[in-house]
């Protein structure tokens, strides 16, 4: 079956620093890959996605590339703010059956707070 | 423009009582999810829906049922609730051709 490995938090960093926080994945299919944001006491939100090897996925300052050699999507991001922090949720989908619905497997999720 | 929403917001049950979450999105989305989140468990599949009238078992179906009584809304119901049934419920959906999901905010339940 599916499956999504992602570090493992806490991470605390400085504001202004580097962010990685990795993840690797098993399928059997070719998936897309996703990182979903979900700030305190909120949903889950949709950071950014990419659907095929090498596509690189991009938004409010963060990337992560589809690397199917490495089976891996880390999410990167150059200078982290007090507002990035929250939890990070790296998933995989794959379709049911050609119904239109489509199966998300989730990583653990990866807490982050940045401090001034 | 609303997305999914879902209510209500906080429940707190007594075991063996009994209720309903309801959730509703106004994106013309066939398909609608319902997850649970436990800490250090990431997000669970209980069940989905692929279009108004169909529902399928998802990872972690047991004591739980839905209803998709439209295209708009899909009920989840704990008939009787168990505290191993506390946890952070939420609804998503998706339509069509992007595999891509849209969350409500949750609904936190505590079973007593």
């Amino acid at each position: 079956g599916n499956s999504v490995t992602q570090m493992e938090g806490p991470v605390t960093l400085s504001e202004e620093a580097f962010l990685t926080i990795n993840c690797t994945y098993t399928a059997t299919g070719y998936p897309s890959l996703f990182w979903y944001v979900q700030y305190p006491g909120e949903g889950l939100q949709l950071l950014l996605k990419a659907t095929k090897a090498d596509d690189k996925g991009s938004n409010k300052g963060f990337e992560a590339t589809y690397r199917k050699e490495t089976t891996s999507f880390h999410l990167e991001k150059g200078s982290v703010q007090v507002s990035d922090s929250a939890v990070y949720f790296c998933a995989l989908s794959e379709i049911f059956s050609g119904a239109g619905s489509y199966q998300l497997t989730f990583g653990k999720g990866t807490k982050l707070s940045v401090i001034p | 423009n609303a997305g999914v929403t879902q209510t209500p917001k906080f429940q707190v049950l007594k075991t063996g009582q009994s209720m309903t979450l309801q959730c509703a999105q106004d994106m013309n989305h066939n398909s609608m999810y319902w997850y649970r989140q436990d800490p250090g468990m990431g997000l669970r599949l209980i069940y989905y829906s692929a279009s108004e009238g169909t529902t399928d078992k998802g990872e972690v179906p047991n004591g739980y049922n839905v209803s998709r009584l439209n295209k708009r809304e899909f009920s989840l119901r704990l008939e009787s609730a168990a505290p191993s049934q506390t946890s952070v419920y939420f609804c998503a959906s998706n339509g069509g051709r992007t595999d891509t999901q849209y969350f409500g905010p949750g609904t936190r339940l505590t079973v007593l």
